[in-house]
């Protein structure tokens, strides 16, 4: 079965750090690009992070832009987010989401979330 | 704001037809990008309903469907049921890359 397990959400204070984590098991993790998606609570979804399967490629949403780093570890089948200088406005469920092959176009495989809430 | 829109509700009797509309502009559907969408269910994680505008996945039954027309999208669900209760997103593309409409909610009366 594809799965994917997000980890490391937590309650973190503002102008803080947390480093997200995502597991993947079921399917040739190295031929995906991955992806973070989050959803404030009661909001809708938002697009935060790519990369490429090698890790060459890399793109970032303007709202976390110079604040968060995607990275992963393809011999582990892992992906993680750097999150830095953390806002209120950054409290939301964070999702790991497969991104489809061919193209890249949609995401085609979702984990359950972990929840990241800033706040002093 | 989104840069797709969506109506926030939609609502329909079992066994109604149901359409949930998603219009963008120029710089995504407009610009050739497909339209894709999502079913989330009361407290779960996002699931693909449909990809590139009409393409079920294995296993979405078939009174869901999806058309794309210029700049908008729809998505449509026929002879609807209790459990297609829960929230519908949209998402294309375009230079600022994945973008997300806002959600619709679809109550079953």
């Amino acid at each position: 079965e594809e799965q994917l397990v997000e980890s490391g959400g937590g309650l973190v204070k503002p102008g803080g750090s947390l480093r997200l984590s995502c597991a993947a098991s079921g399917f040739m993790f190295t031929s995906y690009s991955m992806n973070w998606v989050r959803q404030a609570p009661g909001k809708g979804l938002e697009w935060v992070s790519s990369i490429s399967a090698g890790s060459s490629y890399t793109d970032y949403a303007d709202s976390v832009k110079g604040r968060v780093s995607i990275s992963r570890d393809n011999g582990g089948n892992s992906v993680y987010l750097q999150m830095n200088s953390l806002r209120a406005e950054d409290t939301a469920v964070y999702y790991c989401a497969r991104a489809s092959l061919p193209g890249y176009q949609y995401m085609d495989v979702w984990g359950k979330g972990t929840t990241v809430t800033v706040s002093s | 704001q989104s840069v797709l829109t969506q109506p926030p509700s939609v609502s329909g009797a079992p066994g109604q037809r149901v359409a949930i509309s998603c219009t963008g502009s120029s710089s995504n559907i407009g610009a050739g990008y497909d339209v894709h969408w999502y079913q989330q269910l009361p407290g779960t994680a996002p699931k693909l309903l449909i990809s590139h505008n009409n393409n079920r996945p294995s296993g979405v039954p078939d009174r869901f469907s999806g058309s794309k027309s210029g700049t908008s999208a729809s998505l449509a669900i026929t002879g609807l049921q209790a459990e297609d209760e829960a929230d519908y997103y949209c998402q294309s593309y375009d230079r600022s890359g994945y973008v997300f409409g806002p959600g619709t909610k679809v109550t079953v009366l």
